[in-house]
């Protein structure tokens, strides 16, 4: 399996701030990255794929990049209806897997 | 706009078999990757496994032994059998679409997903 650990699994910050969230493969995964946002209760949602691609809909706010084995999502200027779990997602293997989220709060 | 839906039993016994189908509304099953993925209450999210439209099943192998997906692509849907199932089974289950991206055909990502239903193991 490959494994994704994302870090920090949780964090505080503020509106207006930037967050900044890791993931690392265990092994090299290329540009097969994606990321998703989950708000309670609801489904995930697709923010961001190949590593850096905005899925439509999605502010320029969030960006990624990365490559290999680490990878980082980005929220320029963090609003309030950004407060979510952020998970990434590997599909360069036929086992797809998930990291273990990251939990953004209000500080 | 493509929507999915899950149904099938909240409350599964053990030992039971959990049994769930997808339909897909707004857009066709064909030529696209169907998943199951699951959230163990306040956890995060396993993927169970695909199927291609043509049939072809892909299983995650820690429950390759329990798991069967299947589609119906004259109803345009897609099922899940999991069987034998414990209390660890006890998640909240979500159908997904898989696609690839006209730049980077292998680069799959999980596009459209199902609101969830929750399936509770407990006798």
């Amino acid at each position: 399996d490959i494994q994704m650990t994302q870090s920090p699994s949780s964090l505080s910050a503020s509106v207006g701030d930037r967050v900044t969230i890791t993931c690392r493969a265990s092994q090299s995964i290329s540009t097969y990255l994606n990321w998703y946002q989950q708000k309670p209760g609801k489904a995930p949602k697709l923010l961001i794929y190949v590593v850096s691609t905005l899925q439509s809909g999605v502010p320029s706010r969030f960006s990624g990049s990365g490559s290999g084995t680490d990878f980082t999502l980005t929220i320029s200027s963090l609003q309030p209806e950004d407060f979510a779990t952020y998970y990434c997602q590997q599909s360069y293997s036929t086992l797809r897997t998930f990291g273990q989220g990251t939990k953004v709060e209000i500080k | 706009q493509v929507q999915l839906q899950e149904s099938g039993p909240g409350l599964v016994k053990p030992s039971e078999t959990l049994s769930l189908t997808c339909t897909v509304s707004g857009g066709s099953i064909s030529s696209y990757y169907w998943s199951w993925i699951r959230q163990p209450p306040g956890k995060g999210l396993e993927w169970i496994g695909y199927i291609y439209y043509s049939g072809s099943t892909n299983y995650n192998p820690s429950l390759k032994s329990r798991v069967t997906i299947s589609v119906d692509t004259s109803k345009n849907q897609f099922s899940l059998k999991l069987t034998s199932v414990t209390a660890a089974d006890t998640a909240l289950y979500y159908c997904a679409r898989e696609v690839g991206r006209e730049n980077y055909p292998t680069h799959y990502s999980f596009d459209y997903w199902g609101q969830g239903t929750l399936v509770t193991v407990s006798s």
